[in-house]
């Protein structure tokens, strides 16, 4: 099973400051990664995939980047709306795995 | 629009079994993978099974093979999680997903709890 890690738990930041969230995979996952969102209460909603992809109505001040083991979320300039728990997902490999999780929280 | 709308009873005593449902429109079901995904009170997300389009391939983690099944009915735009001999540590609220080109979830559902408790 491949083991998705992500850095740090629990981010702070002030709004309109950058925010740069990593994961990593225990062994490559190529570029099948993706991102999500979720905020308090609600589903999750898919960020990127490939990893770099954005989907659909997700702003510009969001990119994604990275390859094989190492792949970094970056939020350019946080918006109030923007403080949630923020997911990576590998789907190379079955299992697919989640990693646990980073929470941007306001500072 | 793509919709899911996940259904079960909430509510089974240790051992016991439950159905869940994920009933989905505005897009060709048919045509797209789906999985289950899971989030424990206070927890990340765990992934919990996938199928295929056809229905003919599905995929399970470790935690759950053998106990849940997953299905679709194609003429009825439904996903489905049989769970059996469920225990506490199934407490969870499960989100079904719709998946795109690769098996992450481009659409997601609400969300239906599971309480599994005597």
């Amino acid at each position: 099973e491949i083991v998705m890690t992500q850095s740090p738990a629990t981010l702070s930041v002030s709004p309109g400051e950058r925010a740069t969230l990593s994961c990593r995979a225990s062994q490559s996952v190529s570029s099948n990664l993706a991102w999500y969102q979720q905020r308090p209460g609600q589903a999750p909603r898919l960020l990127f995939y490939g990893p770099s992809t954005r989907a659909t109505g997700i702003p510009a001040r969001f990119s994604g980047s990275g390859s094989g083991t190492e792949f970094t979320l970056t939020i350019s300039s946080l918006q109030s709306e923007d403080f949630a728990v923020y997911y990576c997902q590998q789907y190379n490999n079955w299992p697919l795995t989640f990693g646990g999780g980073t929470k941007v929280e306001i500072k | 629009e793509v919709q899911l709308v996940e259904s079960g009873e909430v509510f089974v005593q240790p051992g016991g079994s439950l159905r869940l449902s994920c009933a989905t429109s505005g897009f060709t079901f048919s045509s797209y993978a789906m999985y289950w995904v899971r989030q424990a009170p206070g927890k990340g997300l765990e992934w919990v099974s996938a199928i295929n389009g056809d229905g003919r391939k599905t995929y399970y983690a470790d935690s759950v093979k053998g106990r849940f099944t997953i299905s679709r009915d194609n003429s009825g735009n439904t996903l489905y999680l049989q769970m059996s001999s469920l225990g506490a540590e199934d407490t969870a609220k499960y989100y079904c997903a719709k998946n795109s080109i690769g098996y992450y979830g481009d659409n997601w559902g609400q969300g239906t709890p599971v309480i599994v408790s005597s």
